[in-house]
């Protein structure tokens, strides 16, 4: 119930193109979905985050697609760059008794010039 | 934006030895914070919730008397590995929950145990 799934564990995508991730939940508690960008030997930064009551929320190239019937949620990296390299990760957090949030189990993007 | 602090980036201990790793809120109060570990390519794994003036909670498998956390004041908590082994060797990262900004992740402990 608290797991959150996520898919491809690696990516590779040509510069300019577009990086999609997804991630699947089982607990409807859930109420906040947040993605992270972790650079290796960094700690992961917030790229962006949506709440069920959208289905989806732009900031700059990054956006998020939520699926509230199908529990799904996707991040979209519109032209990507070599520079968004990274391993990226989404969560969760909802009203399930646990403030930490959950982590999905991470996509290596690599992005080649 | 909020801000997490996290000291040292990186060690090296002997094996037995402890570790102390610190992390601070920069501007806002941090009255939770959450302590991860995570192995190399692999996500981050939930090790303990600390509450400011309170007891830590630990998930399940955790050793709390291996990993104690203090959480004395509202902007400092700190994670010491005791009796350090080399299966402790990871990256330790914490994390806070600020209101306006959401979750925020310190820079990360890089500790090997030799």
């Amino acid at each position: 119930q608290q797991q959150v799934k996520q898919s491809p564990q690696s990516l590779i995508v040509q510069k300019g193109g577009i990086s999609i991730i997804n991630c699947a939940y089982e607990n409807t508690a859930f109420d906040y979905f947040p993605w992270y960008q972790q650079f290796p030997g960094k700690g992961p930064a917030l790229l962006i985050a949506i709440r069920p009551d959208v289905s989806e929320k732009k900031e700059g190239r990054f956006t998020i697609s939520f699926n509230k019937s199908a529990k799904q949620f996707s991040l979209h990296i519109m032209d990507s760059q070599p520079g968004d390299s990274a391993t990226y990760f989404c969560a969760a957090k909802g009203d399930t008794g646990r403030r930490a949030l959950t982590f999905g189990s991470g996509t290596r993007l690599q992005v080649q010039p | 934006g909020a801000v997490v602090s996290q000291h040292p980036s990186w060690v090296i201990c002997k094996s037995g030895t402890s570790v102390k790793i610190e992390c601070r809120s920069l501007d806002f109060q941090a009255t939770t914070m959450f302590w991860y570990r995570q192995f190399p390519k692999q996500s981050l794994m939930l090790m303990a919730t600390s509450n400011e003036g309170s007891k830590a909670t630990y998930e399940q498998g955790v050793e709390k008397d291996k990993f104690l956390i203090n959480h004395a004041s509202l902007t400092l908590s700190t994670l010491t590995v005791t009796s350090a082994h080399p299966e402790d060797s990871s990256f330790y990262i914490c994390s806070a929950d600020e209101v306006a900004y959401g979750y925020t992740f310190g820079s990360g402990t890089r500790l090997t145990v030799v």
